[in-house]
């Protein structure tokens, strides 16, 4: 079975761009979360999707926002990008059984704004 | 407040040694979980446990062990002989509710042969 996947592995961007990354969930799982992990840093929670609705938001300006589409699969879009938001952008899949509440990571999008 | 620490920042031991990482968590939520991932230089977070608040039985697998204690807040993991495919970033999380996962800083173990 695919675990989560996300596109693109890789991204350069300017400052004052806006950018769009994707993801999508393990077969089945609803629910979709973001990270963001600064580099030598643990991943910070952005959002977090369940059945297209948005469930939960970090403390995160209002240049991030997220989506859920139909079939699950998620985009993060963040505009107006500053240096700071280089980062590696993390996605994670669960199915929302409460009693199995395991996330599953992908790989990441490398962002890197210059 | 939710709050994960892992006060090792990085760890060095030389291979086949046993080595403890620490991970302290507050949470005034009564039902929580707690996690451990790895972070090879690859990048991909893996999962290695899941524990939950009112499970405090400790777990062995293979090489790894855990303590959970519930009295001092704290959930330890424990690599038993160690090995270089061990060196990696590890976290400690916690989970509360919404699927919302709250990171520890890591540490940074290596693991030299």
């Amino acid at each position: 079975d695919a675990g989560v996947t996300q596109s693109p592995t890789h991204l350069i961007k300017t400052r004052g761009q806006q950018v769009t990354l994707r993801c999508s969930p393990i077969s089945g799982h609803k629910s979709v979360s973001w990270y963001q992990q600064v580099l030598g840093q643990g991943p910070q929670f952005i959002f977090q999707y369940y059945e297209k609705e948005e469930r939960g938001r970090g403390n995160f300006p209002d240049r991030f926002s997220a989506r859920q589409f139909p079939n699950y699969s998620s985009e993060l879009n963040v505009n107006a990008l500053l240096l700071g938001d280089s980062a590696l952008y993390l996605c994670a899949s669960s199915s929302r059984d409460y009693s199995y509440n395991e996330q599953f990571f992908g790989p990441g999008t490398r962002l890197t704004v210059l | 407040a939710q709050k994960v620490t892992q006060a090792q920042t990085e760890i060095s031991v030389v291979e086949k040694e046993d080595v403890t990482l620490d991970c302290v968590y507050e949470t005034r939520d009564t039902t929580y979980y707690l996690f451990w991932y790895k972070q090879p230089p690859s990048g991909e977070l893996v999962f290695l446990i899941r524990r939950n608040s009112f499970d405090e039985q400790n777990e062995i697998s293979g090489r790894y062990s855990w303590n959970f204690q519930k009295s001092t807040s704290s959930f330890n993991f424990t690599i038993t002989a160690s090995q270089v495919v061990d060196s990696a970033v590890y976290f400690c999380a916690l989970k509360t509710s919404y699927d919302k996962v709250i990171f520890g800083p890591g540490t940074s173990l290596s693991v030299i042969p």
